[in-house]
């Protein structure tokens, strides 16, 4: 079954305490994976796209990586801006079809 | 302004009523698409538009219908709302599906009681 999940659900650091968030996938033919920020009371927004293992991709604090089964996302000396909900999506095919499913999401909370 | 909008922001209506969630998108972006989002489920795909006058389903399209007269515009109809479909709706768009990035609406808040 194809599936995408996010560790962990919840995840809460002081200002400055670097960490990771996951995201495994079990789908085949991979095409992309996405990774988008939520903040609450509004829509998901863009962060990074990984089409191939080893990439890796930067903004600010926040850089992602990409293997054959999964994604990180690394936040360095987070800020308390950074409080949000992290998604991942993984678009791929199957059955012939294209398709694009989403984690649940990491929440994030990140202490003064 | 450019981007992409949904109206209204919040609904209430009742069980068995006919609702329309607007979504209005100014990129031109050949793709749209409808999510909902629930506790406990990831974001999941209602139904998606590769161009005007062409839709497909998604993963739950069941008690939904969608049209798309014009590439700007890509209306959610619920024929006759249920207590389960009581849930946020997103909006996206992308210039090609899954091969770019999917830009959201600020979402729809819609209970059904």
């Amino acid at each position: 079954e194809d599936q995408v999940t996010q560790s962990p659900e919840a995840l809460r650091l002081q200002e400055g305490e670097s960490s990771s968030l996951n995201c495994s996938y079990t789908v085949s033919g991979l095409r992309g994976l996405f990774w988008y920020r939520q903040d609450p009371g509004k829509g998901p927004e863009f962060l990074f796209t990984l089409y191939s293992a080893g990439e890796e991709k930067e903004k600010e604090r926040l850089k992602a990586t990409l293997t054959k089964k999964e994604s990180f996302l690394h936040i360095t000396a987070p800020k308390p801006e950074d409080s949000a909900t992290y998604l991942c999506a993984v678009h791929y095919y199957s059955g012939g079809y294209q398709k694009v499913t989403f984690g649940i999401g990491t929440k994030l909370q990140v202490i003064p | 302004d450019a981007g992409i909008t949904q109206s209204p922001r919040y609904k209430i209506t009742e069980t068995g009523r006919q609702v329309t969630l607007m979504c209005h998108q100014t990129w031109s972006h050949s793709y749209m698409f409808w999510y909902r989002q629930d506790l406990g489920h990831g974001l999941r795909l209602i139904y998606y538009s590769a161009a005007a006058d062409i839709t497909d389903k998604g993963e739950v399209p069941d008690g939904y219908v969608v049209s798309r007269s014009k590439t700007e515009n890509f209306p959610l109809t619920l024929e006759s709302a249920t207590r389960s479909q009581t849930s946020v709706y997103f909006c996206a768009s992308s210039e090609w599906q899954g091969q770019e990035t999917q830009y959201f609406g600020p979402g729809t808040r819609l209970l059904v009681l």
